[in-house]
Formats: C-alpha cells, sequence, structure tokens
C-alpha cells in the first residue's frame, strides 16, 4: 500500500525535460531521505538518486533530484527514448515501527 | 562486482510454504542491511522486510501484509539472505526482489500462488 503519491503518467519528446512529484508525510520524506529508482518490468530496479539528490557512480547527471519539505522531485533532462520505464521514489517511514514506503509508480512515455 | 541471485521460487498452493534465498557476492554481506520487495503482477513495488546486520542488532521488520507469515533470517558465512514464506495467499503472487540497502538489487524470482 502506497503511502507516498505520484503522477500515474509523463511524457515529452526527446531532448525535453520531465519532472515528477512524489508526495508524502512528515513520517516519510518529512524526516527521512528519499530514493528513486527506474524499473522495467520483470528486470532488477536501478537506483537512480539516493539522500535527495545524490547520483550513484554511473548515473549520468542528466538525473537529478531534491526534496523540499514533505515533497521530492526527480527531474530528467536531455529525455532519452531509453529513458522509458517505471519511476518510483521511495522513503523509510517511522509512523508504524520501520517500513520502507515506494510511490505510486509513474509510467514515463518518450513520444 | 557485486552481485544478488534469488533463487527458490516456484508454485504453490494457497496455505503452503515456500523458501527464498539470496545469494550475495562482491560485497562483505556481514556488514549491509537487506531486503526484501516484490511485485504483483499489474501492481507497484511493495517493501516485504528488512533485516539488519548482526553488528547493528540483527533487528527483522516487517510489512504489516506479511507480518507473522514471512520470516526473514541471515547466514553470513554463506553470504545468503532467507525469506520463509508460510501461509501463502494468492495476492502472494509477486516477483521477489532482495537488495541489499535499497541500493543494490537482484534480478528477482517469481512466486505464484494457486487458489
Amino acid at each position: 500500500q502506497s503511502v507516498l503519491t505520484q503522477p500515474p503518467s509523463v511524457s515529452a519528446a526527446p531532448g525535453q525535460t520531465i519532472t515528477i512529484s512524489c508526495s508524502g508525510s512528515s513520517s516519510n520524506i518529512g524526516t527521512n531521505s528519499v530514493s528513486w529508482y527506474q524499473h522495467l518490468p520483470g528486470r532488477a530496479p536501478k537506483i537512480l538518486i539516493y539522500d535527495n539528490h545524490k547520483r550513484p557512480s554511473g548515473i549520468p547527471d542528466r538525473f537529478y533530484g531534491f526534496r523540499s519539505g514533505t515533497s521530492a522531485t526527480l527531474g530528467i533532462t536531455g529525455l532519452q527514448t531509453g529513458d522509458e520505464a517505471d519511476y518510483y521514489c521511495g522513503a523509510w517511514d517511522i509512523s508504524l515501527n520501520a517500513v520502507y514506503v515506494f510511490g505510486t509508480a509513474t509510467k514515463v512515455t518518450v513520444l | 562486482e557485486m552481485r544478488l541471485a534469488e533463487s527458490g521460487g516456484g508454485f504453490v498452493k494457497s496455505g503452503g510454504s515456500l523458501r527464498l534465498s539470496c545469494v550475495a557476492s562482491g560485497f562483505t554481506f556481514s556488514e549491509v542491511w537487506m531486503n526484501w520487495v516484490r511485485q504483483a503482477p499489474g501492481k507497484g513495488l511493495e517493501w516485504v522486510g528488512r533485516m539488519k546486520s548482526w553488528a547493528d542488532g540483527g533487528t527483522i521488520d516487517y510489512a504489516a501484509a506479511v507480518k507473522d507469515r514471512f520470516i526473514i533470517s541471515r547466514d553470513d558465512s554463506k553470504s545468503i539472505l532467507y525469506l520463509q514464506m508460510n501461509n501463502l495467499k494468492t495476492e502472494d503472487t509477486a516477483l521477489y526482489y532482495c537488495n541489499q540497502g535499497m541500493y543494490y538489487w537482484g534480478q528477482g524470482v517469481q512466486v505464484t500462488v494457486s487458489s
């Protein structure tokens, strides 16, 4: 059961910039850092952003993230056809013991 | 190179049990916190549970949907994480992933529960 809200879909032409929002609460995003994942169904999810804005080695700087209050945003610049995937935000939630919550997923389509 | 490989999935009838394994290599398994995450058909990612390293207490946390039915354990001598799934329900049908610290992920293993 997702407690982080994302838009169901975002689409844009190649080369354009998109942003994906992730809305949470004080018990998750407001308290803990946010990660972003790229996922192609049936394949291993790939982390794009951790600690709100950090990129793992090998992730291009076309991907960026930031957190503000109880919301977070993933941005993708210079959109490529290979970016078509599902994107999830995630964060630890402290409301009931320790649980990890994912966003509702955003399907990115490159027109 | 860091690698996680899940196994043990398959078909099982409702009420049955399965044990998944996640074999780790390329990093010091005993030092990390490990998670299980699943994705049901047509659904999003769902966190199943986490086990901390023994140095950090070995605490285990579960999602409400699996608490009291699933058990996470680890064998640091073999670098293996386990997920014992009991009293399985059809809604447990999913692709199950293990990951290290919500960072490095395995390819996943399919579990199908029939009624």
